[in-house]
């Protein structure tokens, strides 16, 4: 069974890039990774989805390594507005589950 | 509504008796998702639907659970016997079609057992 573990939690400032990565040693060929921003009391929210190398979109940047056994969210010039929970998401090969990271806590100061 | 809709968003029950937890997906969309977020913890997955069918509930807890979903529409998520362990908050996704695809969150129901 797929296992996905990141950091805790991550502090930064305004302005900053902020680099989250998703370790996932046991990701099979076909899966994608998708990453999900939470904030309190809400439903988590898609922000961007790869399979490999690279991917970008208005919010955010997705790099992944060719052996896929990690991936890095990247958020440029990181706001207050950022500060939320973090989650990439697996699907589980052939176990037919999806398998959230255990999630990581970006706290954005000014 | 153009989301995933949920009710209720709180219920409180006492230890022992049974919930029944709705969610309306986004409309179109083919596959519907269970998840469970206990306090402060992270997501875990409870089961799937792709249409009505559930390929695998092997992610459900415990066979006091048990989910439905009818006319590739609404879904309920039964938890009977409640107990205080399974005090949570209840969230449930859609996609238009199953696992890969781009899921949209409701706003969860928040459960707590006496």
């Amino acid at each position: 069974l797929a296992k996905t573990t990141q950091p805790i939690s991550m502090d930064s400032y305004e302005g900053q890039e902020v680099n989250i990565t998703c370790s996932h040693n046991n990701i099979a060929t076909n899966d994608y990774i998708t990453w999900y921003q939470q904030f309190p009391s809400q439903g988590p929210r898609f922000i961007i989805q790869g399979y490999k190398t690279k991917v970008t979109n208005e919010v955010a940047s997705l790099f992944i390594p060719a052996d896929r056994k990690s991936s890095t969210l990247s958020l440029p010039r990181v706001s207050l507005s950022d500060t939320a929970v973090y989650y990439c998401l697996i699907y589980g090969g052939a176990t037919n589950k999806l398998i959230f990271g255990t999630g990581t806590l970006l706290a954005v100061q000014p | 509504g153009a989301g995933v809709s949920q009710s209720p968003s709180n219920k409180v029950t006492e230890k022992g008796k049974d919930v029944e937890l709705r969610c309306d997906p986004i409309s179109g969309h083919t596959a519907l998702y269970w998840y469970r977020q206990s306090l402060g913890q992270g997501l875990e997955f409870l089961i799937y639907f792709q249409g009505n069918s559930a390929p695998d509930k092997s992610g459900l807890p415990s066979d006091r659970f048990s989910a439905e979903r009818t006319g590739g529409s609404v879904s309920t998520l039964t938890i009977q016997r409640t107990q205080q362990e399974d005090s949570a908050v209840y969230l449930c996704a859609s996609s238009f079609a199953a696992l890969q695809e781009t899921q949209y969150f409701g706003p969860g129901t928040r459960l707590l057992v006496l």
